[in-house]
């Protein structure tokens, strides 16, 4: 299967927690998005890096979020001391230079208790 | 005002019915339209992209009014799998993509 992979696919865990989240694109796409989706709402942009650079965070974003392409592949979100509004899917998506539309993965669904 | 807006539903049509579904997006200068299919807690899926001359896809038909700033999804012979929430997409420019919060459609039998 080439297409874009998320893991892991559920997440349950305390407030106060930090929690990592990985997305391995479609190989041949350079772009790699992060969204989070809640329960009736489209999915709302996090961040986006093109290859390797981080090129654009959402102010939804807070200081406790973090996220890397070290090599411009795979992409890691960390979410630092979760609080239990983080609970939502984190989707990741892929895409390459010429397209504008994107391929998502499965998602990560982050549950705070 | 969203940037993208769209009807929540939601759309209860019988099988065989004729639906269809507006989205309206507040930038201007948005260049590429799209609408995604989403079922139930999986990920969204692209179920079509919007050109300026409309587009039909089988029994799926886009539309885009730029002078109205809206596209529009028309579903034609409803299916039972047709049963979703169908997210209107717009990209502004670059990397800079918005999502619609989705139109919930069900089809009965």
């Amino acid at each position: 299967d080439t297409g874009v992979s998320q893991n892991p696919r559920h997440k349950i865990t305390k407030r106060g927690q930090n929690v990592t989240f990985r997305c391995d694109p479609i190989s041949e796409h350079n772009r790699l998005y992060w969204y989070r989706q809640t329960l009736g709402q489209g999915p709302e942009f996090l961040t986006y890096f093109q290859n390797e650079a981080q090129l654009e965070k959402s102010r939804l974003l807070s200081d406790r979020f973090s996220a890397e392409r070290p090599k411009g592949s795979f992409s890691t979100l960390e979410i630092q001391r979760t609080e239990q509004g983080d609970s939502a899917m984190y989707l990741c998506a892929s895409t390459d230079t010429s397209k504008a539309e994107q391929y998502f993965g499965p998602g990560t669904r982050l549950t705070v208790t | 005002r969203k940037e993208v807006e769209q009807d929540p539903g939601p759309f209860n049509v019988p099988e065989g019915a004729t639906v269809a579904f507006n989205c309206t997006y507040s930038n201007s200068a948005s260049q590429s339209f799209f609408w995604y299919r989403q079922d139930c807690r999986k990920e969204p899926k692209l179920l079509m992209s919007v050109y300026s001359s409309g587009n039909e896809d089988g029994r799926f038909t886009a539309q885009l009014n730029r002078a109205s700033q809206y596209i529009s999804l028309l579903i034609r012979d409803s299916k039972l799998s047709d049963s979703a929430t169908y997210l209107c997409v717009v990209n502004t420019g670059g990397f800079k993509t918005i999502f619609g919060a989705g139109t919930r459609l069900f089809v009965k039998a």
